[in-house]
């Protein structure tokens, strides 16, 4: 079954460099989630779109930080300026719900590093 | 701050043997999940509990959300090799006036090794 996905999977940046990351839902979810995952830390929250709109951004760490939905489906996390403690995993969350037990299902995330 | 304390961090055990991972908060949860993580994979839901004193059963697995909606443990029976992961709790915080947050708020995890 199509479950979400992330592209690309793994990225090497150069400090100061721009980043795209995509995630592509589950068909059908209306809200959508992206997290920052530190190497051995649980995942942080960064923003949250239902559908088009993005109605929490207040984990997004700098303003370099950016993520949009247009289509209220796929969606893009632009990281702007990147810098060395960019590097983490950044996950992509769904759900079908938008309020209830919270239940999100993940992508399988995008390794980002940055040099 | 960390506002689900997850404990113990990190648990090698031998197969066989029984284990609980724990789940403390200060803050009320409207509801609870359970990650299990692979390595260079994203979370995999393994259940979710709404109702305080919720307890629910997966094969080897049982799962126990606490009363006053604040904590949760996991407890793994006669653990197996293929239980080896980074086991993550997740709360929905409870707004005051009812309903829930849409973000999860995680624990730092508890990377279980099993060993044959």
């Amino acid at each position: 079954g199509a479950g979400v996905s992330q592209s690309p999977r793994y990225k090497v940046a150069k400090r100061g460099q721009d980043v795209a990351l995509r995630c592509d839902p589950i068909s059908g979810h209306v809200s959508l989630f992206w997290y920052q995952q530190a190497l051995g830390q649980g995942p942080e929250f960064l923003t949250y779109f239902q559908n088009e709109a993005q109605l929490d951004k207040s984990g997004l760490p700098s303003d370099r930080f950016f993520a949009e939905r247009p289509e209220g489906s796929v969606s893009t996390l632009k990281i702007q300026r990147t810098q060395q403690e960019d590097s983490a995993v950044y996950l992509c969350a769904s759900s079908f719900l938008v309020v209830g037990p919270g239940e999100q299902y993940f992508g399988p995330g995008t390794r980002l590093t940055v040099t | 701050t960390q506002l689900l304390e997850q404990s113990p961090q990190f648990l090698s055990i031998q197969e066989g043997e029984n284990l609980t991972v724990y789940c403390n908060s200060s803050s009320v949860f409207s509801s609870l999940q359970w990650y299990r993580q692979e390595p260079g994979e994203g979370p995999v839901l393994l259940v979710t509990v709404v109702t305080g004193g919720e307890v629910k059963k997966l094969k080897r697995l049982t799962f126990q959300f606490g009363d006053a909606r604040k904590d949760s443990s996991l407890h793994i029976t006669a653990a197996q090799p293929g239980d080896t992961g980074l086991y993550l709790c997740a709360g929905a915080l409870r707004k005051n006036y009812g309903g829930s947050q849409g973000n999860l708020i995680f624990g730092k995890g508890t990377k279980l090794s099993v060993k044959p």
